[in-house]
């Protein structure tokens, strides 16, 4: 099984301020990786896929680059609505695999 | 409006079973490999099981392997997910995501249906 490990846990900052969020596999996969956004009592949403292609209506704050095993996800300056917690996912091997999360909070 | 509606699912005890299902609507629901995902109280997601779209190719994350299988109906454009020897680790809220096409990054989602097993 492919283990995503992102970092930071947590990231504490202001609107405005850019973030820059780790994603980091186990082993090789490729260009296969998804970021996501969850705010609390929602459903995640799908932000990245293939590791910088933006989903449909996504902003273009939200950047993606990477490959084989670090990957990182960038917002360029944060928005008040952009203060959730951020998954990476891979679909290069079975099983699918979620990163343990980023929390970007408030400063 | 790509639609996806999770039901089926409620309050269970140890062993037990439960079917959850996911209407959808708004896409051409046979184009698109399905998933499920699930999210433990508190904590992060975890993928569950997918289905491709013709519904000929299955796989299951190792936890609910032998135990739950995911089935489809494209005449109906409904998901299946049907869970046996339920666990208390299987608590958590289930969400039905649909699949870029074949591939399985999830592009919608529903609203997720709660699953709670205890005595």
């Amino acid at each position: 099984e492919i283990v995503l490990t992102q970092s930071p846990a947590t990231l504490s900052l202001s609107p405005g301020e850019g973030a820059t969020l780790s994603c980091r596999a186990s082993q090789s996969v490729s260009r296969y990786l998804a970021w996501y956004q969850q705010k609390p009592g929602q459903a995640p949403r799908l932000l990245i896929y293939d590791a910088s292609n933006r989903a449909t209506g996504i902003p273009a704050r939200f950047s993606g680059s990477g490959s084989g095993t670090d990957f990182t996800l960038t917002i360029s300056s944060l928005e008040p609505e952009d203060f959730a917690v951020y998954y990476c996912q891979q679909r290069n091997n079975w099983p699918l695999t979620f990163g343990g999360g980023t929390k970007v909070e408030i400063k | 409006e790509v639609q996806l509606l999770e039901s089926g699912g409620g309050l269970v005890q140890p062993g037990g079973s439960l079917r959850l299902s996911c209407a959808t609507s708004g896409f051409t629901f046979s184009n698109h490999a399905m998933s499920w995902v699930r999210q433990a109280p508190g904590k992060g997601l975890d993928w569950v099981s997918r289905i491709s779209d013709s519904g000929s190719d299955t796989h299951y994350a190792d936890p609910v392997k032998g135990r739950f299988t995911i089935s489809r109906d494209n005449s109906k454009n409904i998901l299946y997910l049907q869970m046996s020897g339920l666990r208390a680790a299987d608590t958590a809220l289930y969400y039905c995501a649909k699949g870029i096409a074949a591939a399985s990054s999830f592009e919608s989602w529903g609203q997720g249906t709660l699953v709670t097993v205890s005595p």
